[in-house]
Parts: structure tokens; sequence; C-alpha cells
């Protein structure tokens, strides 16, 4: 089944600590997107990816850095700079469409605690 | 830049009972619209969307959303909840000519179900 697998479900860091949260997607989808979730804010767009080798910033960028190294994998970095990491991070995938937006088709997420 | 507001954080519902869960959109020509749903630590699954044509659209699990341009909202509808349904929504807006593809959400409305 085709689909978008993220791992781990959860991951606990100690503060200080850099960790890297992991998305594979084999739908051959050129776009991928990761998404910040916390309770009441809905979600927030970190980075996003609409062709490998290439990433772009969204709203909440500062304290996370990703990479695009194959189509389909988009690993974010949580880095020692974000100064409260304690979320559910959701990866996406979509068809990139020239002007226009499409659907996006979510992973099961990983729950990051700072302990 | 396009934005999504959800009034509703939480409604509570009886089984059986009709549901409406309101968005409004704010965006300078016609939105790409879409509605999710999410259950507890999981990701979201698609529940209908809108590109164009007929404003009325049906999607899975008996949903159904209405475009009104007018009063820029995109609400959803079920004429009959079932405690499966108990869930969190999340309304979601994608600009036209949008050069990243990606969707800015809505803060959530979580749906509860009275047996």
């Amino acid at each position: 089944d085709g689909g978008i697998t993220q791992s781990p479900k959860y991951l606990f860091r100690k503060e200080g600590q850099n960790v890297t949260l992991s998305c594979e997607q084999n739908l051959n989808h050129d776009a991928m997107y990761w998404y910040r979730q916390d309770p009441g804010q809905g979600l927030r767009l970190i980075y996003y990816s609409q062709i490998v080798n290439d990433f772009q910033k969204g709203d909440i960028a500062e304290g996370y850095s990703v990479s695009r190294e194959k189509k389909e994998s988009f690993p974010l970095t949580v880095t020692s700079a974000q100064k409260n990491p304690t979320a559910f991070y959701l990866c996406a995938s979509s068809i990139y469409k020239t002007g226009r937006a499409t659907e996006a088709f979510f992973g099961q997420g990983t729950r990051l605690t700072v302990v | 830049a396009q934005s999504v507001t959800q009034p509703d954080i939480h409604i509570t519902v009886s089984e059986g009972a009709s549901l409406e869960l309101r968005c409004n959109y704010s965006y300078g020509a016609t939105p790409y619209l879409f509605w999710y749903v999410q259950s507890p630590g999981q990701g979201l699954q698609l529940l209908l969307k809108y590109f164009s044509g007929d404003t009325l659209v049906q999607g899975i699990k008996g949903f159904e959303a209405e475009f009104k341009r007018s009063q820029s909202s995109f609400n959803l509808r079920k004429p009959s909840v079932h405690w499966s349904d108990a869930a969190e929504y999340f309304c979601a807006v994608g600009a036209r000519g949008n050069a990243g593809n990606m969707l800015t959400f809505g803060g959530g409305t979580r749906l509860m179900v009275k047996p």
C-alpha cells in the first residue's frame, strides 16, 4: 500500500540535543511538507520541498532544519535552538502542480517530548 | 496571504443528531478548500475538497460541505452523527498560484458525541 511513514511514533529528547524525525513516502509525490501541531493552534508549516535538493522555509522554521536528497525522503531535524520543541509533528506529501494547491496526504505523526 | 478561522473550538452533539462545523476563510480569489479529520494521536485524513464547479461537495463517511462565496465559508455538515465521528476536524485553504502547493489550516474543532 502507498503511503507516508513517519518514525518513530514517540521520541524523547534531552534539552540541548538535536534529534531527527524520519519521513518516507512511496506515493511518488514531488512535494513534501513538515507541520507542527500544538493544542488549539492547528497545524503550522515548518518547511516544504517541491523537488529534490530544494526546500523552503515555512512560517515557523527557526530551530529546525531539513534535507531532501531523495524524492522519497524528507527528514526533519529539531535542533537545540528550538526553544519549545515539545509538540506533535506531521509529515505530508502531495502531487506538485504549478499554480494551484493540491490535497495533502499525511503520515501518522511523531510526538516529540523534551525531558 | 490566506487564512482560515474555525470559530468553534469544541462542539458536543448527541448521537443521531445533525452536525455543522463552521469554517471561514480569508482570500482574495476563489480558494481551494479542504476538510480533514484527525483521530487522537493520528495523522489527518481527507474528508472532502472543493476546487471548482458545484458548490455542494460530497465526501467520505457521509459528510458534505457547501462553499458560499458571499460568506467566505465552507461549512461541514452531516445529517446524523455516529459515535465514531468523535475526532478533531480541520478546515484548510490553498491559494491559486500557490508556488509551494501548501495548505493553511484552521485551529480545528473538537467534536464530542454524546450517547
